[in-house]
């Protein structure tokens, strides 16, 4: 069975700009959540979505967004960029959604903001 | 301050010797995972403790979840080098988001 796939794989992007993550989670994985990782704050839970719904959310500016399609697959967007929002960004999928889940990480994206 | 905290943050060690992580909380958790990753990948998933109490072993690796279901270990017996790496607890908290310990980076030396 394929693994997550996240593309791109590394992006850089300049402060004010936008950009947009992909997540194609395991086939028949329908719960995909989103993480940023970074030095200094570690793993942070973004949003999980389960079946095209958002689920649960945490603690981030409304600058980042996303959205399930009816496939699974997940799209990540954050918009007028600075220069904290460099970090590497993870998508886990799950066959189920909330809390026990079983979660399978994707190699994430790593966005340098400049 | 990180809701899960995780000890030590870094452990460097020589190939044989044994090892203990921590993961302490002073709230409780229905359940706790433990996560391994290594760089350009993201976190494995090595186990979930649900039970106070309970104790699971994966081969060289023991985990011990609290009585108090607050926090967790992870003891390493006769470490190997494809053991380093960066080991991370998280447990879901108020039922509507992960919470990641910061991790602990273990190298293990030939």
């Amino acid at each position: 069975k394929a693994g997550v796939t996240q593309t791109p794989r590394y992006l850089i992007k300049t402060r004010g700009q936008q950009v947009t993550l992909s997540c194609s989670p395991i086939s028949g994985h329908r719960s995909v959540s989103w993480y940023q990782q970074t030095p200094g704050q570690g793993l942070q839970f973004l949003f999980e979505y389960f079946s095209e719904t958002q689920r649960n959310k945490g603690n981030f500016p409304g600058r980042f967004s996303g959205r399930q399609f009816s496939n699974s697959r997940s799209e990540m967007n954050v918009s007028t960029l600075e220069l904290g929002d460099s970090a590497l960004y993870l998508c886990a999928s799950s066959s189920l959604a909330g809390e026990g889940l079983e979660q399978y990480f994707g190699p994430g994206t790593r966005l340098t903001v400049t | 301050t990180q809701l899960l905290e995780q000890s030590p943050q870094f452990l460097s060690i020589q190939e044989g010797e044994n090892l203990t992580v921590y993961c302490n909380s002073s709230s409780v958790f229905s359940s706790l995972q433990w996560y391994r990753q290594e760089p350009g990948e993201g976190p494995v998933l090595l186990v979930t403790v649900v039970t106070g109490g309970e104790v699971k072993k994966l081969k060289r690796l023991t985990f011990q979840f609290g009585d108090a279901r607050k926090d967790s270990s992870l003891h390493i017996t006769a470490a190997q080098t494809g053991d380093t790496g960066l080991y991370l607890c998280a447990g879901w908290h108020a039922f509507n988001d992960m919470r990641f310990g910061a991790g602990t980076r273990l190298t293990v030396k030939p």
